[in-house]
């Protein structure tokens, strides 16, 4: 059971367009992370989150954390080749040892 | 920041035979590690979860006989893929918790693991 989900799956879009991707779940994390992996890396943190509602901003990504703390965005303002990747959002819940579940992914290709 | 080191990167190995990966934490020392498998185009499903000085804990359908866990040392964790087949080709990839990186996970670069 996957217990966060990504959309969307795939997005491929061209330089200096904008995009959101959304991580759903009906379970309540007590922090979400979001990383970005690259073909044959690991995933690399790129913010937490940990309070309900809270905005951070990332030079050109703007990340939200839930009211209710079951699901997070991530906005990428005029996208640029560079930001092509997979982008994963991970959540730990409380009373789970630590361990991350993580999102199914949603895989960007920006182009020229 | 905190760094976590996996090797090798790559490995191919013959049906049958045993892989071990190792996972080390630089930097830091970390209590418990994390073993993930990724298969293409897909996202990362945790294996088990590694602790030093005692027993791993799997996560539901990983056989714990087939993937040997071993948290020897406060750096160091080593997954071993015993009797590899063809269906266990994936890409593993460890990680770990620094104290110092509040809600954070370091993972390491991964190992691309090809079995023929």
């Amino acid at each position: 059971t996957q217990l966060l989900e990504q959309s969307p799956q795939f997005l491929s879009i061209q330089e200096g367009e904008n995009l959101t991707v959304y991580c759903n779940s009906s379970s309540v994390f007590s922090s979400l992370q979001w990383y970005r992996q690259e073909p044959g890396e690991g995933p690399v943190l790129l913010v937490t989150v940990v309070t309900g509602g809270e905005v951070k901003k990332l030079k050109r990504l703007t990340f939200q954390f839930g009211d209710a703390r079951k699901d997070s965005s991530l906005h990428i303002t005029a996208a640029q080749p560079g930001d092509t990747g997979l982008y994963l959002c991970a959540g730990a819940r409380t009373g789970t040892a630590s361990k991350l579940t993580f999102g199914t992914g949603t895989r960007l290709q920006v182009t020229l | 920041g905190a760094v976590v080191s996996q090797h090798p990167s790559r490995v191919i190995c013959k049906s049958g035979t045993s892989v071990k990966i190792e996972c080390r934490s630089l930097d830091f020392q970390a209590t418990t590690m994390f073993w993930y498998r990724q298969f293409p185009k897909q996202s990362l499903m945790l294996m088990a979860t590694s602790n030093e000085g005692s027993k791993a804990t799997y996560e539901q359908g990983v056989e714990k006989d087939k993937f040997l866990i071993n948290h020897a040392s406060l750096t160091l964790s080593t997954l071993t893929v015993t009797s590899a087949h063809p269906e266990d080709s994936s890409f593993y990839i460890c990680s770990a918790r620094a104290d110092r990186v509040i809600y954070g996970y370091t993972f390491g670069s991964g190992t691309r693991l090809t079995v023929v």
